[in-house]
């Protein structure tokens, strides 16, 4: 299937830094992308759909102005989280949506980027 | 708004038992269903989906799941789970005219033992 990564896989950082994570697809072309954000032992909640070219939207309650998306390519979305704090510790996740509009769509998920705020 | 249930945080289960996730969901319109199964430490990978058709699908590794539209449900099961089946599992849905934002349920984590 079609690969999709994540850098960093881990990150620790102060409080009050801004840290980018990037998400790429390495062998195809996505004009979408998805950000997650994962609490230990919790499921997956969507944080914002990531399309090229254009502005990102923003899940309700989500922050735009501390969550940055940039999907500056087809194979390219960076999530910087912004004057980080302690609370922002957490597992972000990123997808990839691969397809045309058909039945064979899929979305292509990332390892995954824990970041931790001391 | 669209929303998913997985009734069983946690199933443990002995190796070569069979083993049923329950799902079920809420729409007011269609949807699509899908399982992804997270193994320990890596990212989430598709298990097995329903777009449309008949109404039970099955993976590769001998996973299936049952479309139920009147009970609104997509169970997952395995006749008999390996060790190597231990993971989190989550159910979720999508909507095509919503972006295909996925929605997830709360996941359960299955652990085999010997």
């Amino acid at each position: 299937g079609a690969v999709v990564s994540q850098h960093p896989s881990w990150v620790i950082c102060k409080s009050g830094t801004s840290v980018k994570i990037e998400c790429r697809s390495l062998d195809f072309q996505a004009t979408t992308m998805f950000w997650y954000r994962q609490f230990p032992k919790q499921s997956l909640m969507l944080m914002a759909t990531s399309n090229e070219g254009s502005k990102a939207t923003y899940e309700q309650g989500v922050e735009k102005d501390k969550f940055l998306i940039n999907h500056a390519s087809l194979t390219l979305s960076t999530l910087t989280v912004t004057s980080a704090h302690p609370e922002d510790s957490s597992f972000y996740i990123c997808s990839a949506h691969f397809g045309s509009g058909g039945s064979t769509d899929t979305q292509y998920f990332g390892p995954g980027t824990r970041l931790t705020v001391l | 708004a669209q929303s998913v249930t997985q009734l069983d945080s946690q199933v443990p289960v002995f190796e070569e038992a069979p083993v049923e996730l329950r799902c079920n969901y809420s729409s007011s319109v269609s949807v699509y269903l899908f399982w992804y199964v997270q193994y320990p430490n890596q990212g989430l990978q598709l298990l097995l989906k329903y777009l449309s058709g008949s109404t039970l699908v099955e993976s590769i590794n001998g996973f299936e799941a049952e479309f139920n539209k009147s009970q609104t449900s997509f169970h997952l099961r395995k006749p008999s789970v390996h060790i190597s089946d231990t993971a989190e599992y989550f159910c979720a849905v999508s909507v095509k005219a919503a972006g295909n934002k996925l929605t997830f349920g709360g996941g359960t984590r299955v652990l085999v033992k010997p």
